[in-house]
């Protein structure tokens, strides 16, 4: 089994619908981190939380420490928001597992 | 540069050729790390940097792979006698000591 699981694998959804994306893990961690990957492979970092929930323009982060899970949530999703999202768990400086992503198609 | 850069950003080798490849950190960036990233699966690690020092190489998958950073700065992923295996998004990142890290465009390797 693999320390980070992702669902959906892959998820397409209309413009304008609100998205989630979920992710477990299974080890300890220092932080837990959303990143995006656009085709092309260049990969942004869009949250990095070890507790609770941040918020950046339409996009919303949690994360629930006990239950060793945190969603990504999408508000108002559009077009320009179709990419891969990754979740990461960070254990220490050089220690970060990933899950395999969710491939997000958002349709006009 | 503002972020991590990574060269070249698309390499096509014959099996049995080296190839080098070249990642800028971001300037002051302490940890250096290398993952790879097989088509459809997420990146995993490969090798950590702390300045100079290579504190960790557990995640190379054979004695091909070699990486270096001579200077505590610039980064250099050698892979030698490259099998189709091989291919893959070599990817870099850079951070400040127990920071998020920020990460290069990939390069991209297709072994033929």
């Amino acid at each position: 089994k693999n320390e980070v699981e992702q669902s959906p694998q892959n998820l397409t959804a209309q413009e304008g619908e609100f998205i989630t994306i979920n992710c477990s893990y299974s080890v300890g961690i220092s932080a837990l981190h959303w990143l995006q990957q656009h085709p092309g492979g260049g990969i942004v970092s869009l949250f990095m939380l070890s507790s609770g929930k941040k918020k950046h323009g339409r996009l919303i982060a949690t994360i629930n420490i006990q239950e060793k899970h945190s969603s990504l949530h999408i508000t108002a999703s559009h077009p320009r928001d179709s990419a891969v999202y990754i979740c990461a768990v960070g254990r220490g400086n050089n220690d970060m597992r990933f899950g395999a992503g969710t491939r997000l198609t958002v349709k006009p | 540069g503002a972020g991590v850069s990574q060269s070249p950003r698309y390499k096509v080798a014959k099996r049995g050729q080296d190839v080098a490849l070249r990642c800028d950190p971001i300037s002051g960036h302490v940890s250096l790390f290398w993952y790879q990233q097989a088509l459809g699966q997420g990146p995993e690690f490969l090798t950590y940097f702390q300045n100079e020092a290579q504190l960790d190489k557990s995640g190379l998958p054979s004695d091909r792979f070699f990486a270096e950073r001579p200077e505590g700065s610039v980064s250099t992923l050698k892979i030698q006698r490259t099998q189709q295996e091989d291919s893959a998004v070599y990817l870099c990142a850079s951070s400040s000591l127990g920071y998020e890290q920020y990460f290069g465009p990939g390069t991209r390797l297709t072994v033929t």
